[in-house]
């Protein structure tokens, strides 16, 4: 059973379309995190959310942490193919000092 | 820059054989892991270490052990490579409540 949920796996767009990536639990996080991760190499931290109903924007990307701290989603408006890889989101719980648990991920293709 | 490097990219080892996964970060980071990833199951903890000689289990421990003799080095050890090891593997170090990852280590075991 995945802890942290994430959806959709796959998406492909059209470069200038909008999309939301959702990351949902039945678990309390005392913070979440969105990597990105290019092929060949390892995730990079995007943002952490750390407080319920935070709101984060990153130039184009939109990171929103749930009231209730058991959700999560990332935006991007206006897509664009430089935005194309694997987004990660991770939560960490109360009392687990620096692990984190992972969702699946979801693989963005974002075509000219 | 932080800078976290695994030893290998890509690895092809044979069933049954020892295999090293070694990993350094160069930050003086206390808190190290190591995750496999596998398509459609995001990272899974396998091992992490708090410190020098200090290791805890994570999710998926067996088949797996580690080794961490120095603070900047961090090794993975499959004592006897099985088919169902071949994936990617990611070392991370951590600071600051962010994970600080290595490009990955593409292991296939036939």
């Amino acid at each position: 059973t995945q802890l942290l949920e994430q959806s959709p796996q796959f998406l492909s767009i059209q470069e200038g379309e909008n999309l939301t990536v959702y990351c949902n639990s039945s678990s309390v996080f005392s913070s979440l995190q969105w990597y990105r991760q290019e092929p060949g190499e390892g995730p990079v931290l995007l943002v952490t959310v750390v407080t319920g109903g935070e709101v984060k924007k990153l130039k184009r990307l939109t990171f929103q942490f749930g009231d209730a701290r058991k959700d999560s989603s990332l935006h991007i408006t206006a897509a664009q193919p430089g935005d194309t890889g694997l987004y990660l989101c991770a939560g960490r719980r109360y009392n687990q000092g620096g692990k984190l648990i992972f969702g699946q991920g979801t693989e963005l293709s974002v075509k000219p | 820059d932080v800078k976290v490097t695994q030893s290998s990219r890509y690895l092809v080892k044979r069933t049954g054989e020892k295999v090293f996964l070694e990993c350094v970060q160069d930050m003086d980071h206390e808190n190290m892991f190591w995750y496999r990833q596998d398509p459609g199951l995001g990272l899974r903890l396998i091992y992490f270490s708090y410190d020098v000689k200090m290791k805890e289990k994570g999710d998926i421990p067996e088949g797996y052990s580690v080794s961490r003799e120095k603070k900047e080095r961090f090794s993975l050890i499959l004592e006897s490579a099985s088919t169902n090891q071949t994936s990617m593997y990611l070392c991370a170090s951590i600071k600051y409540n962010e994970q600080f990852f290595g490009p990955g280590t593409r292991l296939t075991v036939l």
